[in-house]
């Protein structure tokens, strides 16, 4: 089994409906993170989590909710979808942020789109 | 402003070949620089880290330097093989209050390998 497991690996969704995309991970990491990936512009963060009580926005959260159910499970929410959603979706968990930790731990995406 | 700038943006070599990817980058305060692959359709995955005493790492066939005085890194791939056609992505990190880290991620190099 995968370290990082997404879920959906592909959705198509129509304008205005609510979708969720899960995440869950057996690394043990207490840090869990999203982004989206858009060509030309790179992985940019939407929300983070350091803990199962944490929860903190990152440069793109507009329109974007998360929620961390468990250490090992953080879901991102889309409340209304809209066709600039469109992109490539990973979840990423990491050990910490020593410069001598073990990098971030990806999963394989969630391609969505919205029609 | 934080920055992380890669070159080429796309590659193309036969197999068998070496080849050397760039990345530059104006980050304060620097933390640590990873490089990562990433296989199309995938999340990606850390190759090296370095930090800024470090002016040498290896990989395998890959090996990275950084140049902390000029803000530069390499990426060199010797005898390339068709498996490492994939996106080359440089990331930086930024020390932030605390035990806080910023990632600034770069667009990546795009890297084919022909037969």
């Amino acid at each position: 089994d995968a370290d990082v497991t997404q879920t959906p690996r592909n959705r198509i969704t129509k304008t205005g409906k609510r979708i969720m995309l899960e995440c869950s991970q057996t690394k043990g990491h207490d840090r869990m993170y999203w982004y989206r990936q858009d060509p030309g512009l790179g992985l940019r963060l939407i929300y983070y989590s350091f803990d199962v009580k944490d929860i903190n926005k990152g440069e793109i959260s507009d329109g974007y909710s998360v929620s961390r159910q468990a250490q090992a499970k953080f879901s991102l929410s889309l409340e209304s979808a809209i066709p600039n959603q469109t992109a490539l979706y990973f979840c990423a968990t990491s050990d910490g942020q020593s410069d001598r930790d073990n990098g971030y731990t990806f999963g394989s995406g969630t391609r969505l789109t919205v029609v | 402003k934080n920055q992380v700038e890669q070159s080429p943006q796309s590659l193309i070599i036969l197999e068998g070949k070496n080849c050397t990817l760039q990345c530059n980058y104006t980050v304060s305060p620097f933390s640590n620089l990873r490089w990562y692959k990433q296989d199309t359709g995938r999340g990606p995955v850390s190759l090296t880290i370095m930090t800024f005493s470090e002016n040498t790492k290896s990989n395998g066939r890959y090996t990275a330097t950084l140049d902390a005085d000029t803000k530069q890194s390499s990426l060199h791939i010797t005898a390339s093989q068709l498996s490492d056609s994939a996106s080359y992505i440089c990331v930086v990190s930024a020390k932030g209050a605390g035990n806080n880290r910023k990632l600034i991620w770069g667009l990546g190099t795009s890297l084919a390998v022909n037969p």
